[in-house]
């Protein structure tokens, strides 16, 4: 069974770059059936697509953050990974990982999600 | 890209059924069946309940049905039981490989 979990500094200073991971297991990164994604939810707000990745490297961004946002996968740990530059305190949320099934149009398995504040 | 539209609150007693609507634009809900629904207890991950706007995959009750109409998409809780206290959200496919998720619903179980 697919289990996600992000990893990273849970404070981030402003006008820096936010870097989190993503660690797929129970199943492989490159499966072709899935995209890698991550949705993250400022406190006490809804749900905010961020932007997925395919394992051969092609990338899809929310046009609203996408001069900020880099996503990357790393075959070899079955890991992807999420930058985010210039953080400011409307960054802060908990930024989750999620598999983007094809066959189901859905993300279907989240992580647990991890809360990254921005502030000196 | 606008958030799609939920009511902030709904509630019901056990046993009840309930449903949150998820109102978007022609640009999303209206145009693609790809809408999906969300339970999310806080603090743990959200779950897939609905997908492609009425499926539910393997191991969701059936108490839990979905639909779309036009720009609107529901979700129907039936039979409702103390553990579907949750958030719910809505998302739906926006074209060109874009998602655009819902502002949540809180679900209260009276």
């Amino acid at each position: 069974q697919l289990r996600l979990q992000e990893s990273g500094p849970g404070l981030v200073k402003p006008s820096e770059t936010l870097s989190l991971s993503c660690t797929v297991s129970g199943g492989s990164i490159s499966s072709s059936s899935y995209y890698w994604g991550w949705v993250r939810q400022p406190p006490g707000k809804g749900l905010e697509w961020i932007a997925y990745i395919y394992y051969s490297g092609n990338t899809y961004y929310n046009p609203s953050l996408k001069s900020r946002v880099t996503i990357s996968v790393d075959t070899s740990k079955n890991q992807f990974s999420l930058t985010l530059t210039s953080v400011t305190a409307a960054d802060t949320a908990v930024y989750y990982c999620a598999s983007y099934w094809t066959p189901s149009g859905a993300f279907d398995v989240w992580g647990q999600g991890t809360m990254v504040t921005v502030s000196s | 890209q606008s958030a799609l539209t939920q009511p902030a609150s709904v509630s019901g007693s056990p046993g009840q059924s309930i449903t949150i609507s998820c109102t978007g634009t022609s640009s999303d809900v209206g145009t693609y069946n790809l809408v999906s629904w969300y339970q999310h207890h806080p603090g743990k991950a959200p779950k897939l309940m609905i997908y492609e706007a009425s499926k539910r995959p393997s191991g969701v009750s059936n108490r839990f049905s979905g639909a779309r109409s036009g720009n609107t998409a529901s979700l129907t809780i039936s039979g409702l039981q103390a553990e579907d206290e949750a958030d719910y959200y809505c998302c739906s496919y926006a074209g060109s490989n874009t998602w655009v998720f819902g502002g949540g619903t809180k679900l209260t179980v009276l």
